[in-house]
C-alpha cells in the first residue's frame, strides 16, 4: 500500500531563513508521481510541482527547490529566504495507478504547517 | 474556463439533516473525486468516479453517497448528517490524457454539523 509521511507537523522560522520540508513515501510501483501542494490560510489547494518516478533531476523555481531521491524514497522541498507569505500548510502527495480501483490513487501526507515570522 | 467549482462554499447543518454538495468541472475530465480534510489528517478520499454513471468507494465512504449522472458533475450526499462529518470537503478531477495523475482541486466546502 502506498504511504506518504511528513514527519514535521509544524515548523516555525524567522523571515529570510531557509527551511526544508521533508517527505518520505512508500510504494511498490515503479511508475508513480509525486506532488507538492500549498494550502494558504484562505484554504484552497495550490499545485506547486509534479515529478514522475523516472525523473530524478532536482528542480528549482525561484526560491523553491525540490530534491527527489529514489534511493531514500524522499521528495524534500526547500524554501530559500522564506517570506511571511510562505506561511501555509504544505502537503506532499503520491499518485499511482490502482488496478483494483481502476483509477489514479492520490495519497496525501498529513501536511506540515509552516509559519514564517517577520 | 472555471476549472473545478463547488457549491456551496459554507454550510451549517443540524444532526440528522441531509444535504448535497455539488462539484462541477468544465475540463471534460473523466475522473472525479471527493475528499475530506480534517485537522492533522491530510486529505482522505471519500468516493470517486472513473466516468459518467460510475462511482466507487474510497478510504472513508461511510455516511456518504455519490452520483455522477453527467460527466461534468459529481454530487456528494449526506443523508443523515453527524457531527463527525464536520470537515472541509474538496472535489477534484483529472484527465486521461498527458497528465492523468494530476488532480485539479476545487476551492472546498466548509461543512459544520451541530
Amino acid at each position: 500500500a502506498q504511504k506518504v509521511t511528513q514527519a514535521q507537523t509544524e515548523i516555525s522560522v524567522v523571515e529570510k531563513e531557509d527551511v526544508t520540508l521533508d517527505c518520505v513515501y512508500e510504494t511498490r510501483d515503479t511508475t508513480y508521481y509525486l506532488f507538492w501542494y500549498k494550502q494558504p490560510p484562505s484554504g484552497e489547494l495550490v499545485f506547486l510541482i509534479r515529478r514522475n518516478s523516472f525523473d530524478e533531476q532536482n528542480e528549482i523555481s525561484g526560491r523553491y527547490s525540490w530534491n527527489f531521491q529514489k534511493s531514500t524514497s524522499s521528495f524534500n522541498f526547500t524554501i530559500t529566504a522564506s517570506q511571511v507569505v510562505d506561511s501555509a500548510v504544505y502537503f506532499c502527495a503520491l499518485s499511482e495507478w490502482s488496478s483494483g480501483g481502476s483509477n489514479y490513487k492520490l495519497t496525501f501526507g498529513k501536511g506540515t504547517l509552516l509559519t514564517v515570522n517577520p | 474556463n472555471a476549472g473545478v467549482t463547488q457549491t456551496p462554499k459554507f454550510r451549517v447543518l443540524k444532526t440528522g439533516q441531509s444535504m448535497t454538495l455539488l462539484c462541477a468541472q468544465d475540463m471534460n475530465h473523466e475522473y472525479m473525486y471527493w475528499y475530506r480534510q480534517d485537522p492533522g489528517m491530510g486529505l482522505r478520499l471519500i468516493h470517486y468516479s472513473v466516468g459518467e454513471g460510475t462511482t466507487a468507494k474510497g478510504e472513508v465512504p461511510d455516511g456518504y453517497n455519490v452520483s455522477r449522472l453527467k460527466k461534468q458533475n459529481f454530487l456528494l450526499g449526506l443523508e443523515s448528517a453527524a457531527p463527525s462529518q464536520t470537515s472541509v470537503y474538496f472535489c477534484a478531477s483529472s484527465n486521461l490524457g498527458d497528465f492523468p495523475h494530476e488532480q485539479y482541486f476545487g476551492p472546498g466546502t466548509r461543512l459544520t454539523v451541530t
